[in-house]
């Protein structure tokens, strides 16, 4: 139990929705990052936030936004929601922005139909 | 970016075995971690080890940096050490990159 927590931990979506997930971070962790896992594959980096700011981006386009709130949680937007967004969803959270270790939640699974 | 390389990328063992994982990188690196991820996806951390080596219980990991290549060795395998293993590093900036998994299947 790594106390990162992620809701939902499955939905369904249809082409073109939007989607907001969701994650808190460990106790004492500032700075929260977003990966993306399809299926088979290694997770990619989204995004990181640190003190309510985006502090870095993957390769992914603008449809994907986030959000960090004054407690450290935070949320994965989703645009315009295409098939190939159907993926695991991770939330990592750390100490801080530099060389540290990452703790990871559960995950969303998010399908698109 | 730093490239990130796992063997052998599937790996059957028969319980009671021992195995080694292999993960290398291309470039110098401030963090590395090793995973577990379990069927539900859920990535569990073994090790954070960027350099040296270190032990718990079964497990063991050593990272080699100036070599660029860690390895995580699994003795006496269990059929719960099923599942798929990952190394992830960070050389600078903000991401962890993650290599493509190694698929571990321990058979009774």
């Amino acid at each position: 139990e790594t106390g990162v927590t992620q809701s939902p931990t499955h939905l369904i979506k249809t082409r073109g929705q939007q989607v907001t997930l969701r994650c808190s971070s460990q106790s004492g962790h500032n700075t929260v990052s977003w990966y993306q896992q399809a299926l088979g594959q290694g997770p990619q980096f989204i995004f990181q936030y640190y003190r309510e700011e985006e502090n870095g981006r993957g390769n992914f386009p603008p449809r994907f936004s986030g959000l960090q709130f004054p407690n450290y949680s935070s949320e994965l937007n989703v645009n315009a929601l295409e098939l190939d967004d159907s993926a695991l969803y991770l939330c990592a959270s750390s100490l801080s922005t530099g060389p540290g270790e990452l703790f990871f939640g559960e995950g969303s699974r998010l399908t698109v139909l | 970016g730093i490239q990130v390389e796992q063997s052998p990328p599937d790996l059957i063992l028969q319980e009671g075995a021992n195995s080694t994982l292999r993960c290398n990188f291309s470039d110098s690196v401030n963090n590395l971690q090793w995973f577990h991820q379990n069927p539900w996806g859920q990535l569990i951390n073994l090790f954070y080890i960027p350099s040296g080596t270190k032990q718990n219980g079964r497990l063991s990991a050593t990272t080699v940096a100036t070599e660029r290549y860690s390895l995580l060795y699994i003795s006496s395998s269990q059929t719960t050490d099923s599942g798929v293993y990952f190394c992830a590093v960070r050389n600078a900036g903000n991401m962890l990159t993650f290599g493509g998994g190694t698929r571990l299947m321990v058979k009774p």
